[in-house]
């Protein structure tokens, strides 16, 4: 089955810096990959997503590179600010067996340090 | 619009016990998961349906039972709680069929088995 890893588990960054986090996947089946925000004690929410069909999506501070590959792909953020201090996941998708087979990363603790 | 809601937000049960979690769209998504989440190991899928009157199970279904009687809702039932399953449990739905297989979450629910 699909195997997603996450890296890293923890990270803290200065408020206005950059931050990377990058996950890798096994199946070469995988052609979407979200990711999710998750503050705590709130739900995961979707903050940017690629398809296997596109190298690099921007959404103002947010990035997400992939290299299919390479199995591998990216978050970044930039400029950040206090309120990016949140749990990142990544994810791995695909059709299998009839449902959409998602994977997901075991989270990046980011932490913004004013 | 709600979007998706999950209840109850959180519960303490006994081990033994029988307890249903409720979650229920609005979005007439006809796809619909359950997850649960561990720290350290992300969101794992329990079941899913990709539409009324089917389900399928996922990666940790022992100890789990769901129903889709109706596009709306999907409920989760643990006939006999043990300490183990004590987790954060989140329902998600999704467009499953079209281009968008994002996955949206509820609130989730933090349940206690003693």
């Amino acid at each position: 089955g699909e195997n997603v890893e996450q890296h890293p588990s923890t990270l803290s960054v200065q408020e206005g810096d950059s931050a990377v986090i990058k996950c890798t996947y096994s199946d070469s089946a995988s052609n979407y990959f979200p990711w999710y925000k998750q503050e705590l004690g709130k739900r995961p929410q979707l903050i940017i997503d690629i398809r296997s069909n596109v190298g690099e999506k921007k959404d103002q501070r947010i990035a997400v590179t992939l290299n299919k590959t390479a199995k591998h792909f990216s978050l970044h953020i930039t400029e950040t600010q206090p309120e990016d201090s949140a749990v990142y996941f990544c994810a791995a998708s695909f059709y299998s067996g009839g449902y959409q087979k998602v994977t997901f990363g075991t989270g990046t603790k980011l932490q913004v340090i004013p | 619009i709600a979007g998706i809601t999950q209840a109850p937000t959180s519960q303490i049960l006994a081990a033994g016990r029988r307890m249903t979690l409720r979650c229920t769209q609005d979005m007439r998504h006809n796809a619909m998961y359950w997850y649960r989440q561990d720290l350290g190991l992300g969101l794992r899928l329990i079941h899913y349906s990709n539409t009324a009157g089917t389900t399928g199970k996922g990666e940790v279904p022992d100890g789990y039972s769901v129903s889709r009687a109706n596009t709306d809702d999907f409920p989760l039932t643990l006939a006999s709680a043990v300490p183990s399953q004590t987790s954060v449990y989140f329902c998600a739905s999704s467009e499953m069929g079209t281009h968008t297989d994002t996955q949206y979450f509820g609130p989730g629910t933090r349940l206690t088995v003693l």
